[in-house]
């Protein structure tokens, strides 16, 4: 069965500098996704970041990249240049890929992260 | 498309009453996920349909819990009789599969079993 871990229940970062959250997952699949989604103070949860396994290239949406390690299987997201409104849990998530009807997500607990004027 | 929709964002219920979540998918999705987030145990997927058919129930924590999707836009997760103990926010998420890109969630129900 896969398993998702953030092993960081709290961060905090200063305005306008960088943070990296760790994910690591246990898997035997060789094609899955992963993804990061964010959830503010106002609960929505908000996809943030997707990487395909078999994309060797890290995938990047604005201030928000990932550095992949498919071998350590380590999904770790960087948030450059840290805003307010980055002040939110970020939950990590794992998908089998060519799973059929199977679309469920892997979750981990979360890190909770805040930004600090 | 105005996303996923969830009615009520809030209830606040009496425990023994019957409490009834609604969801409306983003239009053309096939699959729906009903989750329960609690500070204890995080998210918990409780059920999933595909082509509104039920894929996965093995998350619904006991009998009292039930979910339906009559079509391809709409499903309930109904609560009957609720307990206190199932106080927590209430997401629903859709996607379309074959695409994997996640899921796009609603904004959840805050239910408050008093």
């Amino acid at each position: 069965a896969q398993t998702v871990t953030q092993s960081q229940p709290e961060m905090s970062v200063q305005e306008a500098e960088t943070v990296t959250l760790s994910c690591t997952y246990d898997t035997s699949e060789n094609n899955y996704y992963l993804f990061w989604y964010k959830q503010p103070p106002s609960r929505q949860m908000i996809l943030v970041i997707r990487q395909e396994a078999y994309k060797q290239q890290n995938a990047t949406e604005n201030r928000f990249s990932v550095n992949f390690q498919k071998a350590a299987k380590s999904f770790s997201l960087k948030i450059s240049d840290s805003q307010l409104g980055d002040t939110a849990m970020y939950f990590c998530a794992f998908m089998k890929a060519n799973a059929g009807n199977n679309r469920k997500l892997i979750w981990g607990l979360g890190t909770s992260l805040a930004v600090n004027p | 498309d105005a996303g996923v929709i969830q009615s009520p964002r809030h209830e606040v219920t009496e425990m023994g009453q019957e409490v009834t979540l609604r969801c409306k998918p983003i239009s053309g999705h096939n699959s729906l996920f009903w989750y329960r987030q609690t500070m204890m145990r995080g998210l918990e997927l409780l059920i999933y349909f595909n082509n509104n058919v039920p894929i996965d129930d093995s998350g619904m924590p006991e009998d009292r819990f039930s979910a339906k999707m009559p079509n391809a836009s709409f499903s309930t997760l109904k609560i009957q009789p609720s307990e206190p103990r199932d106080s927590a926010v209430y997401f629903c998420a859709s996607t379309l599969s074959g695409f994997d890109y996640g899921y796009t969630f609603g904004s959840g129900t805050r239910l408050t079993v008093v």
